[in-house]
């Protein structure tokens, strides 16, 4: 159990434009959703936790009307990237926790390519 | 953001070789735990630890809850050629985790 995806694995987008990314708990109910960024080389940075239903909590330096979370149902988190830039080139990922669980899973990941 | 010392930043061992780590942290934690990672993944949980002093195994690897509550350390016995990757600890404070620095790991065969 405890499998989380996020689509899609990969986007390359212009600069300018918004993607959004998904993270779905497959066999689980998410109470907690985190997102984080992840340079190459480097740590998981975590942007954002978010709980159903309500707004996300940003860490320090994140830009809420930048990186839009929107967790909307137990299994389903959203991150938009708006007006994108080439410096958001990144890998995202996130993950979720559980009533069930008190360790958090992750999802695969999305590599993000702005032109 | 905030991040957990990490050590070794990255290791070379032969193959057959038994692997250690470990992470450390000003702040006490409730929960220790340890993620492999492979290029263009994300984290996968190795092992969850949640009482100081806990020493749990999941197959060639052990990991230990210190103590104090402010460190864990990984070790990997008998390294295959699969291990390779990055080791991320991760501490859970009062409402999210907080990973470490992560150990780039490589194994020679």
């Amino acid at each position: 159990g405890a499998v989380v995806s996020q689509h899609p694995s990969r986007v390359i987008c212009k600069s300018g434009t918004s993607v959004k990314i998904e993270c779905r708990s497959l066999d689980f109910q998410a109470t907690t959703m985190f997102w984080y960024r992840q340079f190459p080389k480097q740590s998981l940075m975590l942007m954002a936790t978010s709980n159903e239903g309500s707004k996300a909590t940003y860490e320090q330096g994140v830009e809420k009307d930048k990186f839009l979370i929107n967790h909307a149902s137990l299994t389903l988190s959203t991150l938009t990237v708006t007006s994108a830039h080439p410096e958001d080139s990144s890998f995202y990922i996130c993950s979720a926790t559980g009533a069930s669980y008190n360790e958090q899973f992750f999802g695969p990941g999305t590599r993000l390519t702005v032109l | 953001g905030q991040q957990l010392n990490q050590s070794p930043q990255s290791m070379f061992i032969q193959e057959g070789e038994d692997v250690s780590m470990n992470c450390t942290s000003s702040s006490i934690f409730n929960t220790w735990l340890w993620y492999k990672q492979e290029p263009g993944e994300g984290p996968v949980l190795l092992i969850a630890l949640y009482k100081a002093g806990e020493l749990t195994s999941n197959g060639r690897l052990t990991a230990q809850f210190g103590i104090t509550r402010k460190d864990s350390f990984l070790n990997i016995s008998a390294s295959i050629p699969s291990d390779v990757g990055i080791y991320f600890c991760a501490g859970h404070g009062t409402y999210k985790y907080i990973f470490g620095t992560g150990t780039r790991l490589k194994v020679l065969a």
